[in-house]
Formats: structure tokens, sequence, C-alpha cells
């Protein structure tokens, strides 16, 4: 069956500007959180949706917000960008009880 | 707040060595445990986990009990191969559906023939 698919899987912003990610679960699956991996800091939790409401959030400014639709698919947005949202960006996607994350490949923003 | 501690790497072992990722943790209430794990060109995931004190999570050969009087989810594995080289996530989650994790910095394992 097809896996977690996001886009974009790359990027290029400038500082100040705003980005879009897409995040697409595997069927069925109706929860999908999503993870900053960096170097430094390693996998950082944002946040999780569950049935369009936000279940779970990390520690991270406002900036940083999602979204999940109807479908299941889910946005994550950041605004006014900064040099250390430079990262790799996950989704994970669990259909619920299992507790078995599935993550996508991922979407690798770079902001110059 | 809660926090996952894991050995910082690489870890580079000869086949068929004893292999040992040290993990901790700190939470409060009683958090899943997992060890999660990134192949080469590949997606991380779900390798063991353990839901509650003294179980004991295995797959591939791999294991790990939860270890609540020492806060500790090690991961062991008897005879590595080089096909088991990898990058391995010690996480806890802090939702009862296990979808929302913290984890540690991972360590790279690089296994030799």
């Amino acid at each position: 069956k097809a896996g977690v698919t996001q886009t974009p899987r790359y990027l290029i912003k400038t500082r100040g500007q705003q980005v879009t990610l897409s995040c697409s679960p595997i069927s069925g699956h109706r929860s999908v959180s999503w993870y900053q991996q960096t170097p430094g800091q390693g996998l950082q939790f944002l946040f999780e949706y569950f049935s369009e409401t936000q279940r779970n959030k990390g520690n991270f400014p406002g900036r940083f917000s999602g979204r999940q639709f109807s479908n299941s698919r889910s946005e994550m947005n950041v605004s006014t960008l900064e040099l250390g949202d430079s990262a790799l960006y996950l989704c994970a996607t669990a259909r619920e009880i299992t507790g078995e994350l599935f993550f996508g490949e991922g979407s690798r923003l770079t902001v110059l | 707040g809660d926090s996952v501690t894991q050995m910082e790497g690489p870890v580079t072992l000869s086949e068929e060595a004893f292999l040992t990722i040290n993990c901790t943790y700190t939470a409060t209430g009683y958090p899943s445990l997992f060890w999660y794990v990134q192949y080469p060109g590949e997606g991380l995931q779900l390798l063991l986990k353990a839901t509650k004190a003294d179980d004991k999570g295995s797959n591939k050969g791999f294991e790990a009990t939860y270890r609540k009087e020492t806060t500790s989810f090690h991961l062991e594995k008897g005879s590595v191969q080089v096909s088991d080289s990898a990058v391995y996530f010690c996480a806890l989650s802090y939702n009862q559906a296990g979808t929302a994790l913290i984890f540690g910095k991972g360590t790279t394992l690089s296994v030799s023939s």
C-alpha cells in the first residue's frame, strides 16, 4: 500500500517568507504528527492532529502551525522564516491504538 | 519536562558482536517506550516497543526491557549483522496513543564484516 507522502521534498526560502508543507497519510490513518529534525537538536515533536483537531503540541513558537483536512491530509505552515528553521520536516501517521508511527521521507527546508 | 538520553555514537562493531545501546528517560507518569531505526536511504521505522514496566519488546533479534526502577530501555542484540548498520532512536510517548514522541538524539551503528 502507498506510504506517507510528503511534498515538496526540497525547498529553499529566504528569511521572512512563509512556507507550507503537505502530508498525505496512509489510507485509514487518522493521526498525523509533525517533527523537525536538525543535526543539533535531533528530532523534535511539533504537533499532532487527529480527526481535524490538534491533539498534542510540542514546544515551538506560534510561527509554526498546522491543520488537518477531512480526508486526514495535513499541512504545516511556518511563517516569518528564520535561518534556524532550516531542517528536515518529517510527517508521521498512525492508525489509532497500534502505537506505531509510519514516517514519510520528509521535506527538506533551507532558509537563506 | 520529559526527555530521553541515549548514548552517543558512532558505535562500530564487527559482525556477530554483541550490541548494547543505552537509553534512559525522564518522565512524569508511565510513558510507552520505543526504539525506531533509520536504515541508510530509508525513512524511520518502528523496531520495537514496550508499554509498561517490565515489558520486553523484541523484533529482528533486538530486545529491550522497560525498567521503571532505573528509568531505562536499553537496546540489545546478541549477534549483529552488517545489515543492522543504521541510526537507532530511543523514544517515549507522552500521549496514550503513542503518536506524540520525544526522541533521543540517535545512535549510529556501523557493523563491518
